[in-house]
């Protein structure tokens, strides 16, 4: 089945830098979503991404579906506290609606 | 998650026993998605439907689990017998309507711990 790459795993900053993860794809996607997860909740989702090459910003994150389709990044410009948590990307390929997910990335921002 | 509520958020039950996570979901959708998260495997997913017909079930681990859709408003994820190896956060999840089938909202989440 698909498989997602996502990298890195974790990653500790101080607030106020810049912060890239990406997600390379086994296969190609059709759809490349971003979400976040705080303690004890359920993912929310960031961006979504519907082309190869399209970018997209969300305030202060920004998101790129890759050329090839078998990859995606996201930064976070000026990290603040409230930026912590664990990110996931999620692809979809095919015509079905089965999203597969990243393990995710840990970012710990320290004020 | 205001879009998904699920019950019970933690449970903790004994190996053998049988365990009911319960999904309702508040807001318009086509697709629900039952995911379970755990350390080593990250998200992965049991199972969807669509319009309230299990489409997918080929993530589900083994004949213990179950899930049904009797509505537009419940699902439910049943495991029977349980086994510690069970223990994760199992999330229900759903798309379509408004926001679109490719987006998915996920309700908070029912922690369980098998011993």
């Amino acid at each position: 089945g698909q498989q997602l790459n996502q990298s890195p795993q974790s990653m500790f900053i101080q607030e106020g830098e810049d912060v890239s993860m990406n997600c390379t794809s086994s296969s190609i996607f059709n759809t490349w979503l971003w979400y976040k997860q705080d303690p004890g909740e359920g993912p929310v989702l960031l961006i979504a991404l519907y082309k190869a090459g399209e970018l997209t910003s969300n305030g202060r994150l920004t998101a790129q579906f890759g050329i090839t389709r078998k990859d995606s990044f996201l930064n976070i410009s000026a990290s603040i506290p409230s930026d912590v948590g664990i990110y996931f990307c999620a692809g979809r390929g095919g015509s079905n609606y089965k999203l597969t997910f990243g393990k995710g990335t840990l970012l710990t921002v320290n004020p | 998650d205001a879009g998904v509520i699920q019950s019970p958020r933690h449970e903790v039950t004994e190996m053998g026993q049988e365990v009911t996570l319960r999904c309702k979901p508040i807001s318009g959708h086509d697709y629900l998605f039952w995911y379970r998260q755990t350390m080593m495997r990250g998200l992965e997913l049991l199972i969807y439907f669509n319009n309230n017909v299990p489409i997918d079930d080929s993530g589900m681990p083994e004949d213990r689990f179950s899930a049904k859709m009797p509505n537009a408003s419940f699902s439910t994820l049943k495991i029977q017998p349980s086994e510690p190896r069970d223990s994760a956060v199992y999330f229900c999840a759903i798309a379509g309507g408004y926001s679109g089938a490719n987006v998915l909202t996920f309700g908070a989440g029912s922690r369980l711990t098998v011993l």
